[in-house]
């Protein structure tokens, strides 16, 4: 149990365009989900927290407008990259914690979506 | 949160026992001591985690002194496959509280 799923795994976009990943917890419901961004040879930095029906909270530095994350339900997270350019293009990770019982406060994590900007 | 430091890399021997060491010398009481790897090109998995007393699973055993200060994750007979980047955090319980907020990890490299 506790899968979390992300789709597209790997998606290549022209400079300008928008890139939209969803996130789904598979087999429990989240009410909280996670963004992250990894670039090569990097750790994971944390780009906003999602709680289902209310608005993404961003980590400093991350631009709100270019980053969209809406969390519709309490299975699905979606992050959009507006007008994305060649430095957009990173690994992009989400995670979902879960809302019912199970450990304390403990996160999954999904596989990953490579973006590449040309 | 409390911070953690970990050694950049490791290696060690296929079959032989891994010993990762974090030190969170700045921990509140409240905090847990949390392990995930993330293989390359991979979403983080979780390992264990643990309060005071030691914890075991299936994957790996988490020794945490007895001042909570520091702690190490053990993989008992590490394989090719257990090559990862290996991250320890520390952070309170409960849903609603802080995310996980990854360092720099260390880096473990299995040899044949």
């Amino acid at each position: 149990g506790a899968v979390v799923s992300q789709h597209p795994s790997w998606v290549i976009c022209k400079s300008g365009t928008s890139v939209k990943i969803e996130c789904r917890s598979l087999d429990f419901q989240a009410t909280t989900m996670f963004w992250y961004r990894q670039f090569p040879k990097q750790s994971l930095m944390l780009m906003a927290t999602s709680n289902e029906g209310s608005k993404a909270t961003y980590e400093q530095g991350v631009e709100k407008d270019k980053f969209l994350i809406n969390h519709a339900s309490l299975t699905l997270s979606t992050l959009t990259v507006t007008s994305a350019h060649p430095e957009d293009s990173s690994f992009y990770i989400c995670s979902a914690r879960r809302g019912a019982s199970g450990r304390l406060g403990e996160q999954f994590f999904g596989p990953g979506t490579r973006l590449t900007v040309l | 949160d409390a911070k953690t430091t970990q050694p950049p890399s490791m290696d060690c021997a296929e079959g032989r026992a891994a010993n990762l060491p974090c030190n969170h010398s700045t921990i509140s009481g409240n905090e847990y001591v949390y392990w995930y790897r993330q293989i390359h090109s991979q979403g983080p998995q979780y390992i264990i985690h643990g309060l005071k007393n030691n914890e075991t699973n299936e994957m790996a055993s988490l020794i945490i002194t007895e001042d909570r200060k520091s702690s190490t994750l053990i993989l008992p007979h590490a394989t090719l496959r257990d090559t990862a980047v290996y991250y320890c955090i520390v952070r309170p319980p409960g849903y609603n509280n802080n995310d996980m907020r990854f360092g720099a990890g260390t880096r473990l490299t299995v040899k044949p």
